[in-house]
């Protein structure tokens, strides 16, 4: 079993949509969470950082975290046509040294015009 | 301000064959991490260097080797180049050891 499972998707969806995406884990030692949205034939970029139970918002994108559940969400309201990526859910442990990151599989996202 | 470089971007290797890849970090940066990315995968830890160190080795054999240089950028080397080996190689630099990450673009290498 991995450590990071996330919903392969594809998931296609139109404009203005909600979109969820999800990610579930199995480390409780995992306490740093983040959304990475990766365009292609570009590397990830960070969308999201968190480190605690409960919702944190920017802008359209809100990030959900449960750590009694293991489980981490993230919401796009009002998606455009330039969300359309692969989004990678990624954790760590806390770590005065060397921050290694575990990443989902990623979703691919394609959003309609 | 020049993000995270690096070189080449494409590569095609025979197997058996050995490859460096390269990167020069963020302006400000003085971490390298380097990841593998195999096609419709999250991408996967092989080690991070600091202070000219290999700091911390993911699961990866000892086929894969690095380097940091003083100017903080870094090279990775594969040898003995196996099909598998095969992906997306992506740098990432930090400020500190645990400082965020920005990503390059990465180098894709094929192995044939």
């Amino acid at each position: 079993q991995k450590e990071v499972e996330q919903d392969p998707g594809p998931l296609s969806v139109p404009e203005g949509a909600i979109v969820s995406l999800n990610c579930t884990y199995s480390n409780s030692a995992f306490q740093y969470f983040m959304w990475y949205r990766q365009y292609s034939r570009k590397g990830p970029e960070l969308l999201m950082y968190t480190y605690s139970s409960g919702n944190k918002e920017d802008g359209r994108f809100t990030a959900q975290v449960d750590k009694s559940s293991k489980y981490i969400s993230l919401f796009i309201r009002d998606s455009q046509p330039s969300d359309s990526a692969t989004y990678l859910c990624a954790m760590s442990v806390p770590s005065g040294s060397a921050r290694q990151l575990t990443f989902g599989s990623g979703t691919q996202l394609t959003v309609l015009p | 301000d020049a993000g995270v470089t690096q070189s080449p971007t494409h590569l095609i290797k025979t197997r058996g064959q050995q490859v460096t890849l390269r990167c020069s970090p963020k302006s400000g940066h003085d971490t390298v991490s380097w990841y593998q990315q195999a096609l419709g995968q999250g991408p996967q830890f092989i080690f991070q260097y600091y202070e000219e160190e290999e700091r911390q080795r993911g699961n990866f054999p000892d086929r894969f080797s690095g380097h940091q240089f003083p100017n903080y950028s870094s090279e990775l080397n594969v040898n003995a180049l196996l099909l598998g080996d095969s992906a997306l190689y992506l740098c990432a630099s930090s400020l500190g050891q645990a400082g965020g990450y920005t990503f390059g673009s990465g180098t894709r290498l094929t192995v044939v």
